[in-house]
């Protein structure tokens, strides 16, 4: 596609549910990320798929946390038994290749009540 | 660990006034720095991208520089309209080999009329 396309853009979830995130990047991009935007924080790294490669996953804060990238396009946030601290935007980016400029989708905003 | 600042955090001046902002870092050892500017409620749009080797990049009224030595990144509007309002957000990226792209808290700036 022509810019990176996020799904849902806005989800609400009660608390202890799981939610999935969707990220479609541009097309032929080979680096995916994924970021989280708190109220009044930066941007925090949570995972970074590149090709086939295993992804790093440093950024993730808690083992509910996972992700997944299918043929190499795709990519999936899952977060499990949400908690409110989860409330944030998620971006996702895409690039060419690894170190050149990214770009962003609009986000999803997710909030746990 | 590398941490970036921008300063100050919030600007605000009339329209048709020249203006910088700052960003500072405090490990010199980056790939490369990029400019992004985001609107309330939406996602990252990237101005400029700077390479580790490169001094300033130009893109219309913005001109972005980079001191790798002194650890520090400006951001020069000139001529700003009040359609520049928005957040602008500062990111270095470590090594090829990196992944993430490490932020600042942003500038959140208001041009008024």
């Amino acid at each position: 596609g022509a810019g990176v396309s996020q799904s849902p853009s806005n989800k609400v979830t009660e608390k202890g549910k799981d939610v999935e995130l969707r990220c479609d990047p541009i097309s032929g991009h080979t680096a995916l990320y994924w970021y989280r935007q708190s109220l009044g924080q930066g941007l925090e790294f949570l995972i970074y798929f590149q090709g086939n490669s295993a992804p790093d996953k440093s950024g993730l804060p808690s083992d509910r946390f996972s992700a997944e990238r299918t043929g190499g396009s795709v990519s999936t946030l899952t977060i499990q038994r949400t908690q409110q601290e989860d409330s944030a935007v998620y971006l996702c980016a895409s690039s060419f290749v690894q170190g050149h400029g990214y770009t962003f989708g609009s986000g999803t905003r997710l909030t746990v009540v | 660990k590398q941490e970036v600042t921008q300063i100050p955090a919030a600007l605000s001046v009339p329209e048709g006034e020249n203006l910088v902002l700052n960003c500072s870092f405090t490990d010199s050892a980056i790939y490369n720095l990029q400019w992004f500017r985001q609107d309330p409620g939406k996602g990252l749009t990237s101005l400029l991208l700077i390479q580790s080797s490169q001094r300033e990049q130009t893109s219309g009224r913005l001109n972005a520089s980079l001191d790798k030595s002194s650890g520090r990144s400006t951001l020069y509007i000139a001529a700003s309209q009040p359609g520049d309002s928005a957040t602008y957000l500062c990111a270095v990226k470590l090594g090829q080999a990196g992944t993430a792209l490490i932020f600042g808290k942003g500038t959140t700036l208001s041009v008024s009329s």
